[in-house]
């Protein structure tokens, strides 16, 4: 069965602090994919990770493929990185499954 | 370089009649994939197409139903609307198929958001 899981579903954090938002899944993957969705609907891509870890600016995305986990890391949190942030999980049988999404408030 | 577009950006519409839904990829994109994104069920994927063939479809309904032309562009048609159908939908380009065993960095459109009363 192919299943995503994603936490905490809501996020409150004060600028500047360190944000983590986790991706379970349950099966083999052969892509994951991290999607930050603004208000309003716009969906802006972040990382695709098959394997170990990316850095972007602030961004940091790693994934554990024996644990089946991926985290999303945002460093010096900002008030503008308020969104949802969304996992979606490509699995081997070609199933295409996103994650709840993660909502994210930071407040100066 | 342009980004994905959608149009309409809203619609609303009433019980029992269809809508069409168009995206035009980002050039030079040959894979086009839709999403249904509603509060309770969140995103969920409707289809692909790459190179105007369905390459991978999800658990909807025929009512939904696609197409994509040789420049790429994709419509996408729900007939026979009903209530919960009302959702925001998503379609998102890449280079190539996302489907087979590959996936590829996808750039989402917009979305429409349609409203079915």
């Amino acid at each position: 069965k192919n299943e995503v899981e994603q936490s905490p579903q809501n996020l409150t954090a004060q600028e500047g602090e360190f944000i983590t938002i986790n991706c379970s899944y349950s099966v083999g993957i052969s892509a994951l994919h991290w999607l930050q969705q603004h208000p309003g609907g716009g969906i802006v891509s972040l990382f695709m990770l098959s394997s170990g870890k990316k850095k972007h600016g602030r961004l940091i995305a790693t994934i554990n493929i024996q644990e089946k986990h991926s985290s999303l890391h945002i460093t010096a949190s900002h008030p503008r990185d308020s969104a949802v942030y969304i996992c979606a999980v490509k699995f081997n049988t070609d199933k295409l499954i996103f994650g709840t999404g993660t909502r994210l408030q930071v407040f100066p | 370089k342009a980004g994905v577009t959608q149009t309409p950006r809203y619609l609303i519409k009433t019980r029992g009649q269809q809508v069409t839904l168009s995206c035009s990829p980002i050039s030079g994109h040959r894979s086009v994939s839709w999403y249904q994104q509603t509060p309770g069920q969140g995103l969920q994927f409707l289809f692909e197409y790459f190179s105007e063939t369905q390459r991978n479809k999800g658990n909807f309904p025929g009512r939904f139903s696609g197409r994509q032309f040789s420049n790429s562009r994709s419509e996408m048609n729900v007939s026979t609307l009903e209530l919960g159908d009302s959702a925001l939908y998503l379609c998102a380009s890449s280079w190539t198929t996302t489907s087979g065993g590959y996936y590829n960095e996808q750039f989402f459109g917009p979305g429409t958001r349609l409203t079915v009363l």
